[in-house]
């Protein structure tokens, strides 16, 4: 089974922290991607990779920054935390091949900014 | 821009009764069509996958199908179940970058 792991469910920083999510695939996928899930507005976009080294932005970008060092791991990164960034984030991953195959997703990572 | 749109929000249904998800999107130039399960707090649960050149998928008690030339895709559960309580989230894949974009979902309960 496909295995997407995200570094913790709940997380609690304060304002103007850099704050860490890593996400852990063991699929050996290429592309991988970070969603931020709120309500009323539903899963947006906000980065993704295609390999390693390589990003792209998403819907939502702004405040935002990743890394992709290694192939299973994706790391979205709070430059500085502000309140409008508390949310679910999801990580998600999928073999190349463009829009043919289905993303696996990882539990979340509830964070709070206070 | 694509759009995808889940209607109803909300539905509940006592035990064991049939019911239809519905999910319509804009434009039609999509790879496939994703219905996943979120239960509250937690992650999401990929159910059906049904590619551009299908018109139906089936998984147990679930039967989704795909009707591109109308923009529309329904999730069907039969006999549902209490433990079918949760909200169902319809992505489509498409765009030059084969990204995923999400309806809001409809939250089912189902009652015992």
């Amino acid at each position: 089974d496909v295995k997407v792991t995200q570094s913790s469910r709940y997380l609690v920083k304060r304002t103007g922290e850099k704050v860490f999510l890593e996400c852990v695939q063991d699929m050996d996928h290429e592309n991988m991607f970070w969603y931020r899930q709120d309500p009323g507005l539903g899963l947006r976009l906000i980065y993704f990779s295609y390999d390693v080294k390589m990003k792209e932005k998403g819907d939502i970008p702004e405040g935002y920054s990743v890394s992709r060092e290694k192939k299973e791991r994706f790391s979205l990164i709070l430059e500085s935390a502000s309140t409008n960034q508390t949310s679910m984030y999801l990580c998600a991953s999928r073999t190349q091949g463009g829009g043919f195959y289905e993303q696996y997703f990882g539990p979340g990572t509830r964070l709070t900014v206070t | 821009k694509q759009e995808v749109t889940q209607i109803p929000a909300a539905l509940s249904v006592p035990e064991g009764e049939n019911l239809v998800l519905n999910c319509s999107f804009t434009d039609s130039a999509i790879y496939n069509l994703q219905w996943f399960r979120q239960d509250p707090g937690k992650g999401l649960t990929s159910l059906l996958l049904i590619q551009s050149s299908q018109r139906e998928q089936t998984s147990g008690r679930l039967n989704a199908s795909l009707d591109k030339s109308s923009g529309r895709s329904t999730l069907y559960i039969a006999a549902s179940q209490p433990g079918d309580s949760a909200t169902y989230l319809c992505a489509l894949t498409g765009g030059s970058q084969g990204n995923l974009i999400f309806g809001k979902g409809t939250k089912l309960s189902v009652k015992p």
